[in-house]
């Protein structure tokens, strides 16, 4: 069964330094999306990306965020200079369509701690 | 007010037992309506959508009632294996696809 991978599975980092987390999609989907789920708290919407440009952004995504998709399999979030709050699970997801209605698939999570 | 809001958990079964898991949402817009399931540390895996009729799953059902703006999932003859966090979701139509989830409810069952 095609699934999401996502690398690496845990980082840790020191605070102001640049993490890039990676994404592998499921292959004949074309929307992808970032969420992220701080320890204890509920899974919150990051960013949602289609045709090469972000659909849509959250709040919580600022100028310290941004997404790629360098080639035809890998997705990466790029966290510019990490903060202490940064720290927690980022999930990664895909879907076939961006509707609202299909269902997304989500990768096992990178945690990111910012010492 | 919370976009979408859950029974505060944990819920602590025995086994076999039925367990019943409410949601509400606030936005009137919003489109599409899912239960997931989380367990612990681990990525939210879809269990099931719910459809306005209301809809089942083998011991899982889901109802909707979009007058009330309110989800519910219902567990019939409870496995160890259902222990997990469950996540109500939903989606608002001028916001694409964005999952908007709830904070979710514990779920213990017990031998």
């Amino acid at each position: 069964e095609p699934e999401v991978t996502q690398t690496p599975s845990h980082q840790v980092t020191q605070m102001g330094q640049e993490v890039i987390l990676r994404c592998v999609p499921i292959s004949n989907h074309l929307y992808f999306y970032w969420y992220r789920q701080i320890l204890g708290q509920k899974v919150e919407f990051l960013v949602s990306f289609y045709n090469n440009e972000i659909s849509e952004k959250s709040e919580i995504f600022d100028d310290q965020f941004s997404v790629e998709r360098p080639d035809g399999s890998n997705f990466t979030l790029k966290i510019r200079s990490t903060k202490l709050e940064d720290s927690a699970m980022y999930f990664c997801a895909s879907s076939s369509a961006g509707a609202g209605t299909d269902t997304q698939y989500f990768g096992p999570g990178t945690r990111l701690t910012v010492l | 007010r919370k976009e979408v809001e859950q029974d505060p958990g944990p819920f602590n079964v025995p086994e076999g037992a039925t367990v019943a898991f409410n949601c509400t949402y606030s936005n009137s817009a919003s489109q599409s309506f899912f239960w997931y399931r989380q367990d612990c540390r681990k990525e939210p895996k879809l269990l099931m959508s719910v459809y306005s009729s209301g809809n089942e799953d083998g011991r899982f059902t889901a109802q909707l009632n979009r007058a009330s703006q309110y989800i519910s999932l219902l567990i019939r003859d409870s496995k160890l294996s259902d222990s997990a966090t469950y996540l109500c979701v939903v989606t608002v139509r001028s916001q694409g696809g964005k999952l908007i989830f709830g904070q979710g409810t514990e779920l213990s069952v017990k031998p």
